[in-house]
């Protein structure tokens, strides 16, 4: 079964510094991996998704990410924090295609200081 | 550019009393979903659509019933509340399968007291 673990449940960078988020899965089959961004009192918007494509994509609002097969992991990056990155993020996992299940890591609720 | 559009966004709800979420989408997605959001544990699936038509069980599905009733529309129902239903409740579409990604409504508050 699949599985997501977001390490770091809090992170706190100052304003243009780099930010990185962790997360690590275990599947059973080449995955579909996802970020999403919360704000507060609103639903998760898309940020970037892995399908097997390219190793190293690109998302919204400068957010990269990596897929790193030999380390299962698929980290959330960006050069330059901003005040208005302040949010929760969430990564996810699913199974390849034709699945319907999205499993989500419990989220990192990332703080941006002036 | 509605989305995907959740009512009502707050509820407050008696130990036994029943009510139904209710969700749209105008995007001419083909799937749906339910999640429940907790703090800690992220979104964990309790219902899904794939197509019109058809529904199937997620992670969490006991206490709840879902009814696609037509491919805009996917309302999630609590028969008998109870305080552990207490939540934020997502519904999300997608046009496929979850490699597309999901588009959430904004939630909807859930107490059961």
């Amino acid at each position: 079964a699949q599985s997501v673990t977001q390490l770091g449940s809090h992170v706190s960078v100052s304003e243009g510094a780099l930010v990185l988020l962790r997360c690590n899965y275990s599947s059973s089959v080449p995955p579909y991996l996802f970020w999403y961004v919360q704000y507060p009192n609103q639903g998760l918007q898309l940020l970037l998704k892995y399908t097997s494509a390219a190793t190293l994509v690109k998302g919204i609002n400068g957010f990269e990410a990596e897929f790193k097969k030999s380390e299962t992991s698929f980290h959330l990056t960006k050069p330059s924090a901003h005040m208005s990155d302040a949010a929760e993020y969430f990564c996810a996992v699913s199974e390849g295609t034709g699945g319907f299940k999205t499993i989500f890591g419990a989220g990192t609720r990332l703080f941006v200081k002036a | 550019n509605a989305g995907v559009t959740q009512t009502p966004k707050f509820q407050v709800l008696k130990t036994g009393q029943s009510m139904t979420l209710q969700c749209a989408q105008d995007m001419n997605h083909n799937s749906m979903y339910w999640y429940r959001q907790d703090p800690g544990m992220g979104l964990r699936l309790i219902y899904y659509s794939a197509s019109e038509g058809t529904t199937d069980k997620g992670e969490v599905p006991n206490g709840y019933n879902v009814s696609r009733l037509n491919k805009r529309e996917f309302s999630l129902r609590l028969e008998s509340a109870a305080p552990s239903q207490t939540s934020v409740y997502f519904c999300a579409s997608s046009y496929r399968g979850v490699e597309y990604g999901y588009t959430f409504g904004s939630g909807t508050r859930l107490t059961v007291v």
